[in-house]
């Protein structure tokens, strides 16, 4: 009944490592969000994707790699992990790309990086 | 440019007490709002949302928003606090992607 998930749920990884994390959503959402969550809360999107295509892309390090294979699936691969990395990354989904679509938040995964 | 402003980091309340969080936000047009709230280790949940029409707006949980455009204002509200209601909470602006505060952090003395 899960209606957006990822995998995994804690990640703890050393500096230089490539790692990735999944998220799934059951919603039938056409649009599907990265976002990083800082030590002070503070939340910040990175990507998102409508059908599975890219339409927003902040100014977030080329190590970040989003992918959509369908609709239903935003996965986020992180190349040569830094110790700045390390926060909650939050996946979502929206039923549409603008307002006044909110937007569905997975629980968040908790990257540390050593 | 769109941006939202929570002045308080950290607010205190004793359970049973009435609470409002401050929102205000810099938008050109008629605003989407939103306020989600983030429990400890868990994602954000979507609380009440206003788009149009009347300017008092309810929520899940017991909590309702005001939007008041003369303030640039969204302040979230609950009559009485429950300890469960300790969490982080986000007010959120959308136009073409969503921005969010920077969030209240929310404490409930018993």
């Amino acid at each position: 009944d899960t209606a957006v998930s990822q995998t995994p749920k804690y990640l703890v990884t050393q500096m230089g490592n490539d790692k990735s994390i999944k998220c799934e959503q059951n919603l039938g959402h056409d649009t599907m969000y990265w976002y990083k969550q800082d030590s002070k809360k503070f939340l910040k999107i990175m990507f998102s994707y409508n059908n599975k295509e890219l339409i927003i892309n902040e100014t977030v390090p080329n190590r970040f790699s989003p992918k959509s294979p369908d609709k239903a699936h935003l996965n986020l691969h992180i190349n040569s992990l830094e110790l700045g990395d390390s926060a909650v990354y939050f996946c979502a989904s929206s039923q549409a790309p603008s307002a006044p679509y909110e937007q569905y938040f997975g629980p968040g995964t908790r990257l540390t990086v050593t | 440019a769109q941006s939202v402003t929570q002045p308080d980091i950290h607010i205190t309340v004793s359970e049973g007490a009435s609470l409002e969080l401050r929102c205000n936000y810099s938008y050109g047009a008629t605003p989407y709002l939103f306020w989600y709230v983030q429990s400890p280790g868990q994602g954000l949940q979507l609380l009440l949302k206003y788009f149009s029409g009347d300017t008092l707006v309810q929520g899940i949980k017991g909590f309702e928003a005001e939007f008041k455009r003369s303030q640039s204002s969204f302040n979230l509200r609950k009559p009485s606090v429950h300890w469960s209601d300790a969490a982080e909470y986000f007010c959120a602006v959308a136009e073409d992607k969503i921005i969010f505060g920077k969030g209240t952090r929310l404490h409930i003395l018993p």
